[in-house]
């Protein structure tokens, strides 16, 4: 089975903070992905990734960068976390074999006081 | 600006009953459209997808709907259980699967 998994369930920030968000996926799958979910909204994508060292600007990718450094592992960064920025975030990764088909994470609670 | 729009946005259902989610979409060039679906405290998880040269698919007791001309497509779910209940969300992807855009999601309660 694939695994996607993200370092924390939970976290809270104080505004201003920069915060770390990192995801890792078991199954080789060069392409991965980061998203927000908020209620009334669904998942919008803030970044994606297709090889080691690239990144793509997904719909709301302001307040937010990424890096990937090895296969397996994509992350998040909020450089100064805003209370906008309050959300769930799902990372996702998919194939190149099949573009399509994406996996998710369990998602991160992030709350910035 | 959504580009897909999902409704309703939640749904109650009595154990047995069919279940349908409808969405629409503008873009062309959506060339993929799948459902996932979401249980609490987990991530979305692919149901099942259609591409827009066939205009219904099924498996088991999920089918999708697909009316090309009208740019809108539709879940079913027949002899719905309690096990169903989740959140659904629609979603139409890019050529290339790069980009994907998400419905804002329908709250589905099985009533046992």
């Amino acid at each position: 089975d694939v695994k996607v998994t993200q370092s924390s369930r939970y976290l809270v920030k104080r505004t201003g903070e920069k915060v770390f968000l990192e995801c890792v996926q078991d199954m080789d799958h060069e392409n991965m992905f980061w998203y927000r979910q908020d209620p009334g909204l669904g998942l919008r994508l803030i970044y994606f990734s297709y090889d080691v060292k690239m990144k793509e600007k997904g719909d709301i990718p302001e307040g937010y960068s990424v890096s990937r450094e090895k296969k397996e592992r994509f992350s998040l960064i909020l450089e100064s976390a805003s209370t906008n920025q309050t959300s769930m975030y799902l990372c996702a990764s998919s194939s190149a074999g099949n573009n399509y088909e994406q996996y998710f994470g369990p998602g991160t609670r992030l709350t910035v006081t | 600006q959504q580009q897909v729009k999902q409704s309703p946005q939640s749904l109650i259902v009595q154990k047995g009953g069919i279940s349908i989610i409808n969405c629409a979409y503008e873009n062309t060039a959506f060339d993929y459209f799948p459902w996932y679906q979401q249980f609490p405290g987990k991530g979305p998880a692919l149901l099942i997808a259609i591409r827009p040269d066939v205009s219904e698919k099924k498996e088991g007791r999920f089918t999708i709907s697909f009316n090309k001309s009208a740019k809108q497509f539709s879940l079913h779910i027949m002899d719905s259980q309690p096990g169903d209940s989740a959140t659904y969300f629609c979603a139409a992807s890019d050529t290339g699967g790069f980009k994907t855009i998400f419905g804002a999601g329908t709250r589905l309660f099985v009533k046992a």
